[in-house]
């Protein structure tokens, strides 16, 4: 089945640089990577997807690259900000109404 | 518009004991799905409803989970003989169903915590 790797596992970054996420998946069969953004205490929340047919997504501060053909994506925040501190998960999927396999999570920290 | 909503929002519970956590996905999506988070980790599937039926429960541990979802719209998550190992935060999550577009949005999640 489908193996879902992500790292770092803890980021800090100071208030306005970037940080990146990067995540490796197993099965060439998965079509869809989403990111989750969770908060203490609360569920996961989608900040961005991508889906194969492109190779890059952008909204406003976030984007995520897709490499299919080393199967593995990534996720770049850019001017970062302190409410950005939080765990983000990737995962992949057949197809967005899939089971969703997780990646074990990336705690950032921004620091004012 | 509302979110997925889950209850209770804690549980705790004895070795032993039946519990029962309920999920109330957005209005008109036809798709559920349950995962379970154990703490510092991601989350991890369980089971997978389209509509009433489960399309796959491939996630589910053993025979002492099963859930349901009677009328296609609220889901029930049953534990039998709960375990300390069964301590957790159940998450659920629901979407349209429509493989090409589709956003599953979570819920907040039940803490299961069994002594």
């Amino acid at each position: 089945g489908e193996n879902v790797e992500q790292h770092p596992s803890t980021l800090s970054v100071q208030e306005g640089d970037s940080a990146v996420i990067k995540c490796t998946y197993s099965d060439s069969a998965s079509n869809y990577f989403p990111w989750y953004k969770q908060e203490l205490g609360k569920g996961p929340q989608l900040i961005i997807d991508i889906r194969s047919n492109v190779g890059e997504k952008k909204d406003q501060r976030i984007a995520v690259t897709l490499n299919k053909t080393a199967k593995h994506f990534s996720l770049h925040i850019t001017e970062t900000q302190p409410e950005d501190s939080a765990v983000y998960f990737c995962a992949a999927s057949m197809d967005s109404s899939y089971k969703l396999i997780f990646g074990s999570g990336t705690r950032l920290l921004v620091r004012p | 518009g509302a979110g997925v909503s889950q209850t209770p929002s804690n549980k705790v519970t004895e070795k032993g004991k039946y519990v029962e956590l309920r999920c109330d996905p957005i209005s008109g999506h036809t798709a559920l799905y349950w995962y379970r988070q154990s703490l510092g980790q991601g989350p991890e599937f369980l089971i997978y409803f389209q509509g009433t039926g489960a399309a796959d429960d491939s996630g589910l541990p053993n025979d002492r989970f099963f859930a349901v979802r009677p009328e296609g719209s609220v889901s029930t998550l049953k534990i039998q003989r709960t375990e300390r190992g069964d301590s957790a935060v159940y998450l659920c999550a629901s979407s349209l169903g429509d493989r090409d577009t589709d956003t599953q949005y979570f819920g907040p999640g039940t803490r299961l915590t069994v002594l």
